[in-house]
This record gives C-alpha cells, structure tokens and sequence, in this order.
C-alpha cells in the first residue's frame, strides 16, 4: 500500500525538551511537506522540501527544524526555542512543488507541559 | 499570492445539493484552484482541482466563472459524513520553487443535519 505515515499518533514531552517527529512516504513524491494546526485554526506551513538535501521555511518556521537525507523521510524537530509548541502536525507529499494534489499522514499530536 | 475568502460555516441537510463558495479576487493568470476536506484529528483529503470553467469528478464538481475571481464547489446530495471543514487554495503549480499555493485558511466548516 502506498502512503504516508507519521509516528507516534500522540506524544508527550516536558517543557524544554527537543522532540522529533517521523514522516515517511512510499509515494516516490519529491515534494514534502510540515504543517502545523492548532485548535480551531487552519493549517500552518512550517518548512518545505522539493527534493532531497534541499528544504525552505514557510511562515513559521521559527523554532523547528528538517533534514531531507532520503527522498522517503523528512523528519520535523520540534525544539526547545519553539514557544508554543503543543499543536497538531501534519506531514504531507506531492508529486511536485507548488499547489499539487498533496497527499497528508494522519498527523501526530503532541502535548508539551 | 492570491488570498482566498470563505464563510466561516455553513449547515445543510442530508439529501441536498451544498455549494460553498470561495473569493479569490487576486488571482494569478497561472494559478489553479484546489479544495480539500478535513475530518477532526485526521489529514485534509483532496477533493478536486480546477483553472477554469467546470471540473467533476467522481466527490463533487468545481464551478469556475470566466473572470475567475471565485469559484463553488458543489456537493451533490450531501450525508451525516459530509460534515467536515473545506479549504479552498489558490496557486501556481509551477511557481519556480516557492510555496505558492500553500496556504490553508481557516476554511469552511460544514454541518450537515439529518
């Protein structure tokens, strides 16, 4: 089955911790992508990769870092810089850049206290 | 970067036909349109894409006026399953490497009652 996963489902960190969170594809997308959704809200872009070793910020990307080693994996650092960071977060791919059909993971929550 | 407006909500009932509309009165001459559906505590699911006039598939169709200024999607004959929060999205799919087209609003939440 081709897709998109993200581990864990839920995850709890203390206040000042880094934590990161896994996304991969078997999609063969070179497009990836981090966004972020808070309650209520919309969805967020956080950094974004079109293909491996290369990646930029999107509109909020203070506090959080990627790598994109593998064409399959472009794992999010959630850092202790991040001031707000209990959100939902989300992993996308598509085909390509730009406004592709992208195709999402079904997003990871985390929880810092 | 064109900017998209949508009503904040909406409610319908089962059976209809549901349009919800989005203003995008910046719109680019290489931009396309893009609406996605989100469930609660899941990822948005793409629904359809369009640039212009009409788009149907086999969930919904997108309707695309000649000034392109706003576009509907049309629901037909919605379900309880239908309620879900839709976003409309606007850019260029080869906008040079930046993330146009990348934005999600805040979108329309839609209710749909029995």
């Amino acid at each position: 089955d081709g897709g998109i996963t993200q581990s864990p489902k839920y995850l709890f960190r203390k206040e000042g911790q880094n934590v990161t969170l896994s996304c991969e594809q078997n999609l063969n997308h070179d497009a990836m992508y981090w966004y972020r959704q808070d309650p209520g809200q919309g969805l967020r872009l956080i950094y974004y990769s079109q293909i491996v070793n290369d990646f930029q910020k999107g509109d909020i990307a203070e506090g959080y870092s990627v790598s994109r080693e593998k064409k399959e994996s472009f794992p999010l650092t959630v850092t202790s810089a991040q001031k707000n960071p209990t959100a939902f977060y989300l992993c996308a791919s598509s085909i390509g850049r730009g406004n592709y059909e992208q195709y999402f993971g079904p997003g990871t929550r985390l929880t810092v206290t | 970067l064109a900017k998209t407006t949508q009503p904040i909500s909406m409610d319908s009932y089962e059976g209809q036909e549901v349009n919800i509309t989005c203003s995008h009165n910046n719109i680019a001459t290489n931009d396309y349109i893009t609406w996605y559906q989100q469930f609660p505590s899941q990822g948005p699911r793409f629904i359809i894409q369009g640039y212009k006039t009409k788009v149907t598939n086999e969930v919904a169709s997108l309707f695309i006026p000649a000034d392109r200024k706003s576009s509907t999607l049309s629901l037909p004959r919605v379900s309880l399953s239908d309620t879900a929060v839709y976003y409309c999205l606007v850019g260029d799919p080869d906008s040079g490497g930046g993330a146009d087209g990348l934005t999600f609003g805040k979108g329309t939440h839609l209710i749909i009652q029995p």
